[in-house]
């Protein structure tokens, strides 16, 4: 059940764009996305549910197909503070429960 | 206002030791989320409390671990016998009360090192 990321690892120079992807193989209601710091806590990023709601921070994008299972992360024109690994973590059902993390994806933005 | 906390924020102890670790969650928050990560993976779920309740213990490995949270605020996890395969980072989180899909609040997690 656990979400499937890709890619694994991106390195972007400052000013790029990148795509994180997250997939999983049971329908499902909501997903979330966090970023880590090395050593640090995740730190909350975005809830897509289920229905089109969204709920983050508004410099942040991303989309949820449900009919295929996936969501999407659009980091655009990078800075070097988005470096970090991204985690997906995917709820099946409404309630407030606990989220199956992905494997994430490391990022590096370089200058 | 304070975040999640956790202590301690590293600790080290022999093969066999029974450890502790404390999670004091944001003040209202009603939902608490035990997680372990082990290098290069995601938080994997251990057990989720809501209130005094354990909501579902269904993460946690074996009998060695237990958890409890008796006031429905602080709550500790508890591992009996530890074995060098229980190394990894403790991460607490909670959630306000919802009706819905809520952000999880980390802590800083506590770093377990079994020798």
């Amino acid at each position: 059940q656990q979400p499937v990321q890709s890619p694994q690892a991106v390195i972007l120079r400052e000013g790029e764009d990148a795509v994180i992807n997250c997939s999983s193989s049971k329908a499902l209601y909501s997903v979330h996305w966090y970023r880590q710091k090395h050593g640090e806590a995740p730190v909350f990023l975005m809830i897509l549910l289920k229905g089109g709601e969204q709920k983050g921070h508004e410099k942040i994008s991303a989309s949820f197909n449900e009919k295929k299972q996936q969501s999407s992360l659009y980091l655009t024109a990078s800075q070097l503070s988005y470096s970090g690994t991204y985690f997906c973590g995917t709820h099946r059902n409404s309630g407030n429960t606990p989220l199956v993390f992905g494997k994430g994806t490391r990022l590096s933005v370089i200058a | 206002g304070a975040g999640v906390s956790q202590t301690p924020s590293n600790k080290v102890t022999e093969k066999g030791k029974y450890v502790e670790l404390r999670c004091d969650p944001i003040s209202g928050h009603t939902a608490l989320y035990w997680y372990r990560q082990s290098l290069g993976q995601g938080p994997e779920f251990l057990i989720y409390f809501q209130g005094t309740g354990a909501a579902d213990d269904s993460g946690l490995p074996n009998d060695r671990f237990f958890a409890v949270r008796p006031e429905g605020s602080v709550s500790t996890l508890k591992i009996q016998r530890t074995e060098r395969g229980d190394s990894a980072v403790y991460l607490c989180a909670s959630s306000p009360p919802s009706g819905g899909p809520n952000e999880q609040f980390f802590g800083p997690g506590t770093r377990l090192t079994v020798l």
